[in-house]
């Protein structure tokens, strides 16, 4: 089984709409969460840290389920700037070096 | 911000050459890593290190060594560079568990 797994996608939307994406993980004592964003071509960017409590940025809401092993990540009012590839990456146990990333979901907001 | 710098953003080799990039950032980030990725595959880790002179191997290490003499400066070197390491090549630093900052990437193909 893999570390962390995300639905590849594509996830086709319209602007405007909601939408929101999911990761697994494996290692129940995985202590820190991230969801960064890649546009094509490019560096993965950081769009926010996922805290137990969740968390909030804007249009961007961040969650972490630690009973069900998921974290998630929900865009409201979709943009056509959202259209990206979203990563979840999982920092499991303490150490720099115990990171473990998402494939990736690749987002298309339609006009 | 931090800044992660990477010295080329594209390069051409042919197989058998050696190939070095390089990596520097600018925030005495202890950890550094080099991983690469393909389509499908996500990111995977080659090398880190967590010290000067420091290193552990990743993932994927075979065909590739690394060399941290300075603390800011992190280089992977491709011994005799073959078709299948062309990919895109993407260097990243962190302090502690903090959250990962990439260069910009360097696409590298092999003829």
């Amino acid at each position: 089984r893999k570390e962390v797994e995300q639905d590849p996608g594509p996830f086709n939307v319209p602007e405007g709409a909601t939408v929101a994406f999911n990761c697994t993980y494996s290692n129940s004592a995985s202590q820190s969460f991230f969801w960064y964003r890649q546009d094509c071509r490019k560096e993965p960017k950081l769009l926010m840290s996922v805290y137990s409590s969740g968390n909030e940025d804007g249009r961007f809401t961040a969650q972490l389920n630690r009973a069900s092993q998921y974290i998630s990540l929900l865009i409201r009012d979709s943009k056509l700037s959202d259209s990206a590839t979203y990563l979840c990456v999982v920092n499991g146990l303490a150490g720099a070096n115990n990171l473990f990333f998402g494939t990736g979901t690749r987002l298309t907001v339609i006009p | 911000d931090v800044k992660v710098t990477q010295s080329s953003r594209y390069l051409v080799k042919r197989t058998g050459e050696k190939v070095f990039l390089e990596c520097v950032q600018d925030m005495d980030h202890e950890n550094m890593f080099w991983y690469r990725q393909d389509p499908g595959l996500g990111l995977r880790l080659i090398y880190f290190s967590y010290d000067v002179k420091m290193k552990e191997k990743g993932d994927i290490p075979e065909g590739y060594s690394v060399s941290r003499e300075k603390k800011e400066r992190f280089s992977l070197i491709l011994e005799s560079a073959s078709t299948n390491q062309t990919s895109m090549y993407l260097c990243a630093s962190r302090q502690g568990g903090e959250k990962l900052f990439f260069g910009s990437g360097t696409q590298l193909s092999v003829l």
